[in-house]
């Protein structure tokens, strides 16, 4: 399978917990996103990276959580003490860069992370 | 801010209808619009992207729409299966990083 691919799937933890997540996007795709998603809703933006560089932070993104990608491949998120509203499903996409008008982003199966 | 609205939040229809999945959007300046289908618990599948010179575009069973002046898009299913149920979310392109995104649309095809 050569799609984007999340680990872990399913994640529970207690909160004030710390948890990291790891998305490895499409082969040669050089732009990598994080979103977040609470039921019923649709995704939300958390960040964006062209290659290595994390090039924007979406508001929802505050100080408890940090994204890396390092060598512009694989990328991880971590949230530090988590809380009960962290509790989503964090969604992982890439998308090979170029033309932004063709450029189409491809998801990959998300992590659902619950916060007792 | 870029708002997108889809209408109807849910839809059930018997099987081989012909169905329209409606999305409006506040801000007309989008580079592309796409169209996803989640299943329960799942990731999204890409079904039809729009580039924001484009009408419509077409792939098997489905044809989107696209109206960037009036903010609207829409995606018609032709021949609807039980195996189209799923949620269909829009989303529109801004700039080179985020899609926005719809609440998304709730299908459910009746055998």
């Amino acid at each position: 399978d050569t799609g984007v691919s999340q680990n872990p799937r399913h994640k529970i933890t207690k909160r004030g917990q710390n948890v990291t997540f790891r998305c490895d996007p499409i082969s040669e795709h050089n732009r990598l996103y994080w979103y977040r998603q609470t039921l019923g809703q649709g995704p939300e933006f958390l960040t964006y990276f062209q290659n290595e560089a994390q090039l924007e932070k979406s508001r929802l993104l505050s100080d408890r959580f940090s994204a890396e990608r390092p060598k512009g491949s694989f990328s991880t998120l971590e949230i530090q003490r988590t809380e009960q509203g962290d509790s989503a499903m964090y969604l992982c996409a890439s998308s090979l860069g170029g033309v932004i008008g063709t450029d189409t982003q491809y998801f990959g199966p998300g992590t659902r992370l619950t916060v007792l | 801010k870029q708002e997108v609205t889809q209408i109807p939040a849910a839809l059930s229809v018997p099987e081989g209808e012909n169905l329209v999945l409606n999305c409006s959007f506040t801000d007309s300046a989008i580079y592309n619009l796409q169209w996803f289908r989640q299943d329960p618990g799942k990731g999204l599948t890409s079904l039809l992207l729009i580039q924001s010179s484009q009408r419509e575009q077409t792939s098997g069973r489905l044809n989107a729409s696209l109206d960037k002046s009036s903010g609207r898009s829409t995606l018609y299913i032709a021949a609807s299966q039980p195996g189209d149920s799923a949620t269909y979310l829009c989303a529109v392109r801004e700039g080179a990083q985020k899609l926005v995104f719809g609440q998304g649309t709730r299908l459910t095809i009746n055998p």
